[in-house]
């Protein structure tokens, strides 16, 4: 059985960096690709980028200058880190497996994610 | 970035009836890249249909997708309580991936 299940803390000051880790386990993370998407409440769904199997990373551009997303295969995790953190990365977090099969990839896995709240 | 358009905003039926939810890209996009997802309050998104009209593993025949180009849909052909739910389009043949804003399907 796949699971997968976010951790990290619910609250982060502003201007700092938020850090989750997405702990997976029932499936190989020496294949597929890694991803983080966010959620602000009550709102849409935004993909925040991965890292393939290969080593590769792909991030949206609207974040790509405060976002690092990394994968320890030992432990199983995957990570992310968003630097210089505003009221506007309030969000529900969710780490997900995107997996490609025959020119088609979804995002067939997910956490149950994990709220972060950006205050002071 | 590719804009997903999902109509109508709120989808008001009963259950039995059937539901067809809209999605329209801002620019062409392969079938092959196109993926819908349902999620109900307080839960993670759930796989539904990828590569435009192939069902996940487990999903309900019920459930299927259809379009190309810039228009997609995902019909539900009865619906069933648990069905009442938001549901996502998302595309992923340009990067960056994005997903439409959502239909909620509520009980009439």
């Amino acid at each position: 059985q796949v699971q997968l299940q976010e951790s990290g803390p619910g609250l982060v000051k502003p201007s700092e960096t938020l850090s989750l880790t997405c702990t997976v386990s029932g499936v190989s993370m020496s294949t597929s690709y890694w991803t983080w998407i966010r959620q602000p409440p009550g709102r849409g769904l935004e993909w925040i980028g991965f890292l393939s199997y290969t080593g590769s990373t792909n991030y949206n551009p609207s974040l790509e200058s405060r976002v690092t997303i990394s994968v320890d295969t030992s432990k199983a995790q995957s990570s992310l880190k968003l630097r210089s953190v505003t009221a506007a990365d309030t969000a529900v977090y969710y780490c997900a497996r995107e997996h490609c099969s025959n020119g088609s990839c979804s995002f067939d896995y997910w956490g149950q994610g994990t709220l972060v709240t950006v205050s002071s | 970035e590719i804009v997903l358009t999902q109509s109508p905003g709120t989808l008001s039926l009963s259950p039995g009836e059937r539901a067809t939810l809209s999605c329209r890209a801002s620019q062409s996009i392969s079938s092959n890249y196109l993926a819908w997802y349902q999620q109900k309050p307080g839960q993670a998104p759930r796989l539904l249909i990828y590569g435009a009209s192939s069902r996940a593993t487990g999903i309900p025949d019920r459930f299927s997708g259809s379009g190309s180009g810039t228009d997609f849909s995902l019909t539900i052909s009865r619906l069933e309580p648990e069905d009442f739910a938001v549901y996502f389009c998302q595309q992923y043949g340009i990067s960056p991936k994005t997903f439409g804003q959502g239909t909620k399907v509520g009980v009439k």
